[in-house]
């Protein structure tokens, strides 16, 4: 079955600090991968989307993410913290049952100090 | 263009009483979804609609959860009788096509406590 498995439920970084946030998945084909952020007391917002056209992705507010099928990751990124990325940050993959269903992982808490 | 629209956005009740959430999707979104997040757990899949016909409720607890799609366009999620722990947040979302190609845009949830 297809999964994503987010490590580490808490992630502290300092303002300005390289942002680095893990995903694996487990695939027995071509995955496709989501980044979603999630505000307090708010919705999933998409970031960015995996879809095999390029293994680089780039996402909105900064964030990218790269595929590498060598070691089943998608992890994101984000050269410089900003104190408004604090919020909880979710992988998902999509689940080809014929209609699109997503599996989210469960999740990574992002702190962000001054 | 309106997000998705969800109500109530807190509810409390007392464990065994019954309660219903709504949610209006985004206009011309064909495909709904409720999801079920746990504190601390992520998003997990309820049902799925597509149009007013069910396509996904293999994780809908059946015995006390309800959803309906009337007319293809709002739905309401119900829990009769609730238990402690359906305690969560329940998320609507919607999206234009069933395939995958357009993104889910999610409502800001209802938060329910079961006391």
């Amino acid at each position: 079955a297809q999964s994503v498995t987010q490590l580490g439920s808490h992630v502290s970084v300092s303002e300005g600090a390289l942002v680095l946030l893990r995903c694996n998945y487990s695939s027995s084909v071509p995955p496709y991968l989501f980044w979603y952020v999630q505000y307090p007391n708010q919705g999933l917002q998409l970031l960015l989307k995996y879809t095999s056209a390029a293994t680089l992705v780039k996402g909105i507010n900064g964030f990218e993410a790269e595929f590498k099928k060598s070691e089943t990751s998608f992890h994101l990124t984000k050269p410089s913290a900003h104190m408004s990325d604090a919020a909880e940050y979710f992988c998902a993959v999509k689940v080809n049952t014929g209609f699109q269903k997503l599996v989210f992982g469960t999740g990574t808490r992002l702190l962000v100090s001054p | 263009e309106a997000g998705v629209a969800q109500s109530p956005r807190y509810k409390i009740i007392e464990k065994r009483q019954s309660v219903a959430f709504w949610c209006n999707p985004i206009s011309g979104h064909a495909t709904l979804y409720w999801y079920q997040q746990i504190l601390g757990q992520g998003p997990k899949l309820l049902i799925q609609f597509q149009n007013n016909g069910v396509v996904d409720d293999s994780q809908l607890p059946k015995d006390r959860f309800s959803a309906e799609r009337l007319k293809g366009v709002d739905s309401t999620l119900k829990i009769q009788p609730a238990k402690l722990e359906d305690s969560a947040v329940y998320l609507c979302a919607s999206s234009a096509d069933r395939a995958g190609n357009s993104p889910l845009h999610f409502g800001n949830g209802t938060r329910l406590t079961v006391t």
